[in-house]
This record gives structure tokens, C-alpha cells and sequence, in this order.
């Protein structure tokens, strides 16, 4: 059974600084991983999604790796801004149960002004 | 353009009544999942639909919960007599197409979810 796991679970840096949130997974077996933000009260919104025959995407301050032999990826945010709190998720998907995500705990992250 | 709605945003019901949640895909996509996020169990799969093929159902916790998919585009999700840990916020999610064969998916758009909560 696939788990994942995300380290740290809480996160809280002042504004500007570059900060690296981790995510593994037991099954090295995926089809591709994706990171998703998450406010309070609200639903979950995709940030990135890689493939898992790439190591890497970016999209503005947000670059997140993947490393599927060792069943690890990364997200790293340049320049946090207050605007960056949020619980950050990632998922992957696995060739065994198709489309399904299967969720890490989050990392809960404040950035302070 | 419109992205997933979900409906109603909250809910509050009395143990063992039955409750009927509502998910509208973004326009387009062919594949809807439902997903549970509550205290203590993360967020969780429960179900899939992909275009006309049979359901993925596997993640459904008990016979209580069920979820349809009409016209290949909304869904309603309905948990019948209803229990207290069955309160938590109900996720559905949309994507352009499912993984063909059990291939790679595109990426899954969340809707804000309803909070379903059982007294």
C-alpha cells in the first residue's frame, strides 16, 4: 500500500526566505506526483504536476523535483511572502490504482511579515 | 471558465438521516473523483468515474455511501443513514481525461467541498 509522507508537518519562516518542503513515498511505482496548496476553509488548488519520467517543473517561485527511484520530491518556494501561508500537499498517482491520488498529511506553512 | 462547484457548502444533519452532496464538473472533463478529508484520516479516495466505463468504488468506506454520475457530468454523492464519523468535508475534483488503461492522469481540479457535519 503506497503512503505518503510529508515533512515538516508545520513550517513558520519570515517573509523572504527560500524554503524547501519535502514529500516521500513508499511505492516508487507512479505515474506522477502533483503539489497543491490548500486554505483554510477552502478546497485544494494545483500547483504542480510532474510526470514521472520528469525531474522537475517550475512555474514562478515554485520549482518541485521528483526523484522516483528513491520515492522523493521537493518543493521549493523562493522568496516566501506572507501570501505563500497556506498547507501544501502533495499526491501521486500509481500504476497499480490508476487515477486515484493518494495524499500526504500536508505541510502546514506560515510565512510571518 | 468555471471551475468545480460543489453544493451545499455545509451541511448539518442528524445522525441517521440520509444526505444527497452535489459536485458539477468544469465542462469538458470525462473524469470525476470524490475524495473525504477529516481529522485524523488525511484526505482519502472514495470514489472515480471515467466517462461511461464502470466506476472505481474502491475507496467507499460501508454500503452507505454510493454516488452516481448522471449524463456523464454532475454527481451526487449520498451517504445514507448517516453516522458522526461521517463528518468531515466531502472533495470532488474533475480532470480532462482519466488514466487510459490505468496510464497517467492529467492534473485534478478540486472543487471548495461541502462540510458535512452529523450531530
Amino acid at each position: 500500500k503506497q503512503e505518503v509522507t510529508q515533512i515538516p508537518a508545520a513550517l513558520s519562516v519570515p517573509e523572504g526566505e527560500n524554503l524547501v518542503l519535502n514529500c516521500s513515498f513508499t511505492d516508487s511505482a507512479i505515474y506522477n506526483l502533483q503539489w497543491f496548496r490548500q486554505d483554510p476553509g477552502k478546497g485544494l488548488t494545483s500547483l504542480l504536476l510532474i510526470q514521472s519520467s520528469q525531474r522537475e517543473q517550475t512555474s514562478g517561485r515554485l520549482n518541485a523535483s521528483l526523484d522516483k527511484s528513491s520515492g522523493r520530491s521537493t518543493l521549493y518556494i523562493a522568496a516566501s511572502q506572507p501570501g505563500d501561508s497556506a498547507t501544501y500537499l502533495c499526491a501521486v498517482t500509481q500504476e497499480t490504482s490508476g487515477s486515484r491520488l493518494t495524499f500526504g498529511e500536508g505541510t502546514q506553512l506560515t510565512v510571518n511579515p | 471558465g468555471a471551475g468545480v462547484s460543489q453544493s451545499p457548502s455545509n451541511k448539518v444533519t442528524e445522525k441517521g438521516k440520509d444526505v444527497e452532496l452535489r459536485c458539477d464538473p468544469i465542462s469538458g472533463h470525462t473524469a470525476l473523483y470524490w475524495y473525504r478529508q477529516s481529522l485524523g484520516q488525511g484526505l482519502e479516495f472514495l470514489i472515480y468515474f471515467q466517462g461511461n466505463s464502470a466506476p472505481d468504488k474502491s475507496g467507499l468506506p460501508s454500503d452507505r455511501f454510493s454516488a452516481e454520475r448522471t449524463g456523464g457530468s454532475v454527481s451526487t454523492l449520498t451517504i445514507q443513514r448517516t453516522q458522526q464519523e461521517d463528518s468531515a468535508v466531502y472533495l470532488c475534483a474533475s480532470s480532462v481525461r482519466p488514466g487510459l488503461a490505468g496510464g497517467p492522469t492529467d492534473t485534478q481540479y478540486f472543487g471548495p467541498g461541502t462540510r458535512l457535519t452529523v450531530l
